[in-house]
């Protein structure tokens, strides 16, 4: 079947822009993670929705970024007024049920500000 | 919170011969532990994962050790093949649903 899809996979930002990322995870899963991944380093966690509910916020960066899961389905982030330091891989995961079950992740959206 | 350290960063292989990644965690909560592949511009992908409650799982070339005691875990590839060259990261999970990464390690398997 489908897995999680991301778009758009690359993105291009003026400093100072707002952009907004989305993600599809895979049909009927629960649980929904943003991650943050920068240039050679590991994944790190931004924010988790169970269904529409946002029950941990604590990963991300600043009041710049927000998350939202409206229909408990698609998931956009949200990134106001762009820093350089904003430029990384931004990485979507679904899994299930619980939080528990394995993770499924996007192929990420590259954003480069500039 | 949960951290992990990854090693070795880099590590180059002979084909057909093994490779060895090791990891540590500091939550001595944490109890779930999966290691992603990810080539170059594509998604990490699961390839096998342990729970706390054993210490030793095994998947056709691919293996994972977990000693408890000493707060770190393994991943070992026997028979290399060049499709093997990927970065690898390990995972902790302390809580529900928080994955806590390595920061990777870049696999060169060489024919």
């Amino acid at each position: 079947g489908a897995g999680v899809s991301q778009s758009p996979r690359y993105k291009v930002a003026k400093r100072g822009q707002d952009v907004a990322l989305r993600c599809d995870p895979i049909s009927g899963h629960v649980s929904l993670f943003w991650y943050q991944q920068a240039l050679g380093q590991g994944p790190e966690f931004l924010t988790y929705f169970q269904n529409e509910a946002q029950l941990d916020k604590s990963g991300l960066p600043s009041d710049r970024f927000f998350a939202e899961r409206p229909e408990g389905s698609v998931s956009t982030l949200k990134i106001q007024r762009t820093q350089q330091e904003d430029s990384a891989v931004y990485l979507c995961a679904s899994s299930l049920f619980g939080a528990a079950d394995t993770q499924y992740f996007g192929p990420g959206t590259r954003l480069t500000v500039l | 919170g949960e951290n992990v350290e990854q090693h070795p960063s880099t590590l180059s292989v002979q084909e057909g011969d093994s490779a060895v990644i090791k990891c540590t965690y500091s939550d001595s909560a944490s109890n779930y532990f999966p290691w992603y592949k990810q080539e170059l511009g594509k998604r990490p992908q699961l390839i096998i994962d342990i729970r706390s409650n054993v210490g030793e799982k095994k998947d056709q070339r691919i293996a994972v050790t977990l000693n408890k005691t000493a707060k770190h875990f393994s991943l070992h590839i026997t028979e290399t093949q060049p499709e093997d060259s990927a970065v690898y990261f390990c995972a902790a999970r302390s809580n529900d649903y928080k994955l806590s990464f390595g920061a990777g390690t870049t696999v060169t398997v060489r024919a």
